[in-house]
C-alpha cells in the first residue's frame, strides 16, 4: 500500500511564526503536491513538485514556499504565518502524469 | 491556468435513486480526469477516473462520462446507498514528459443519501 504521511495531525502556531509542514511518501513517486482545503472552496493547489528540487506554483502560492531535497519528502513552509492561513493542509503524491494521487491524512493548522 | 467548476455543491437523494455531479474544465491540455470521495474526517480516495481518449467508463454502480469538445465530465452513481454519503471532488490533470503532472480540483459536492 502507498503511504503518504504528514508529520502532524494538528498544529497551533502564532501569527508571524515560520511554520514547516512535512510530508513523506514511501512509493518512489515522482510528483508531490500541497493543497489546502477550506469549506466551499474545495482543494486548492498551493505548490507541486515533479522531481527533486523541481517545483512549480499552484493556484494560491502567496505566503508559502516549498522544499524538495529528497524524492520522498516534500515540505511546505509558511514564511510568516497569518490567521488567514488557518486551514486543513493535504499532501499528495502520484507516480507519474495521469496517475492516481494518494493523499496524506491532513494537517489541521490553526494560526492564532 | 486550469479552472475546474463543479455543480451542485450539495445534493440530497433518496436511497436507491441516482445521483449526478457535473464538472467543467478550461484547459484543453488536460487529459486525465479523476474523481475522489472524501468521507467525514478521512482523506480523499480515488473512486474512478477517465482519460481523454475515452468517452465513458463504468465500475459497478458508478460511471463517468467525458465530453472533450464541451470540456465537461460527469459522475453518475446509481442505486445510491447510505454509505455513498460523502464529499465528491472532480479533478482535471495535465501532464508532460518527465512525469510532470498538475492536478486541479473542483470545489466539491456534498452528497447525502437519505435512507
Amino acid at each position: 500500500d502507498v503511504k503518504v504521511t504528514q508529520s502532524s495531525r494538528y498544529l497551533v502556531k502564532r501569527t508571524g511564526e515560520k511554520v514547516f509542514l512535512e510530508c513523506v511518501q514511501d512509493m518512489d513517486h515522482e510528483n508531490m503536491f500541497w493543497y489546502r482545503q477550506d469549506p466551499g472552496l474545495g482543494l486548492r493547489l498551493i505548490y507541486f513538485s515533479y522531481d527533486v528540487k523541481m517545483k512549480e506554483k499552484g493556484d494560491i502560492p502567496e505566503g508559502y514556499s516549498v522544499s524538495r531535497e529528497k524524492k520522498e519528502r516534500f515540505s511546505l513552509i509558511l514564511e510568516s504565518a497569518s490567521t488567514n492561513q488557518t486551514s486543513m493542509y493535504l499532501c499528495a503524491s502520484s507516480l507519474r502524469a495521469g496517475a492516481e494521487a494518494f493523499f496524506g491524512q491532513g494537517t489541521r493548522l490553526t494560526v492564532v | 491556468g486550469e479552472n475546474v467548476e463543479q455543480h451542485p455543491s450539495t445534493l440530497s437523494v433518496q436511497e436507491g435513486d441516482s445521483a449526478v455531479i457535473k464538472c467543467t474544465y478550461s484547459d484543453s491540455a488536460s487529459n486525465y480526469f479523476p474523481w475522489y470521495k472524501q468521507e467525514l474526517g478521512k482523506r480523499p480516495q480515488l473512486i474512478i477516473d477517465i482519460r481523454s481518449n475515452v468517452g465513458e467508463k463504468k465500475d459497478q454502480r458508478i460511471a463517468v462520462t467525458l465530453n472533450k469538445t464541451a470540456k465537461h465530465f460527469s459522475l453518475h452513481i446509481t442505486e445510491t446507498q447510505p454509505e455513498d454519503s460523502a464529499v465528491y471532488f472532480c479533478a482535471a490533470s495535465r501532464g508532460r514528459a518527465g512525469g510532470y503532472q498538475k492536478v486541479t480540483f473542483g470545489t466539491g459536492t456534498k452528497l447525502q443519501v437519505i435512507p
